[in-house]
């Protein structure tokens, strides 16, 4: 069984159209997140959620909308796609507590380019 | 999250141990050492993480100077399927996210 599991795992889409990511986590984890991974390999997070709730927004385009239905399933919704938006997508889950930090698993990524 | 510092780029021969530095001179107290890799067209993977003490799993070590300013993770034996980019990773306990920098990048010659 895939721990974090995304799909699709290639996307190819025009500019302006709004497509969606699904990812989903068999570990019991209470936290989620979306990484994004540039052309120059650079990861960068994007979104946090602990609990189905919002915990971190780093300066991401409100074009991007993260929805958790719940605790299991992060999904992320981009509307009117540009051609910056054209990198690897990744949806992470761990279990954070006051006093430990759990390893995080990745899933395996989804490449998105626009065209 | 502490600053972290790693080389851009290591390389060792099959088989041999490779130690891959990382200074965290900003560290707290209370902050955790984590190391992930990521191979060529996959998600980052989880290899170690320490406090305090030095630790080992089956994928590797982690050695953590006394005054926790920097730490080595330690490939005992490195196969050509450890040839990844390395990432030094600094955050506290109830971080809600992993601050990934450059990483170092290991190839591994046959």
């Amino acid at each position: 069984d895939t721990a974090v599991s995304q799909t699709p795992k290639y996307l190819v889409t025009q500019m302006g159209n709004d497509k969606s990511i699904k990812c989903e986590q068999n570990l019991g984890h209470d936290t989620m997140y979306w990484y994004k991974q540039d052309s120059k390999k650079f990861l960068k997070i994007m979104f946090s959620y602990n609990n189905k709730e919002l915990i971190i927004n780093e300066t991401v385009p409100n074009r991007f909308s993260p929805k958790s239905p719940d605790k299991a399933h992060l999904n992320l919704h981009i509307n009117s796609l540009e051609l910056g938006d054209s990198a690897v997508y990744f949806c992470a889950s761990s279990q954070v507590g006051s006093r430990v930090h759990t390893e995080a698993f990745f899933g395996q990524g989804t490449r998105l380019t626009v065209v | 999250d502490a600053k972290t510092t790693q080389p851009n780029s290591m390389e060792s021969n099959e088989e041999e141990p490779v130690h891959l530095p990382c200074n965290h001179s900003t560290i707290s107290g209370t902050d955790y050492i984590h190391w992930y890799r990521q191979l060529p067209s996959q998600g980052p993977e989880y290899v170690i993480h320490g406090l305090t003490s030095n630790v080992n799993n089956r994928m590797a070590s982690l050695a953590i100077a006394e005054d926790r300013k920097s730490s080595t993770l330690i490939l005992h034996r490195a196969t050509l399927r450890d040839a990844a980019v390395y990432y030094c990773i600094i955050t506290g306990a109830g971080s809600y996210q992993l601050t990934f920098g450059k990483g170092t990048k290991l190839s591994v010659i046959p």
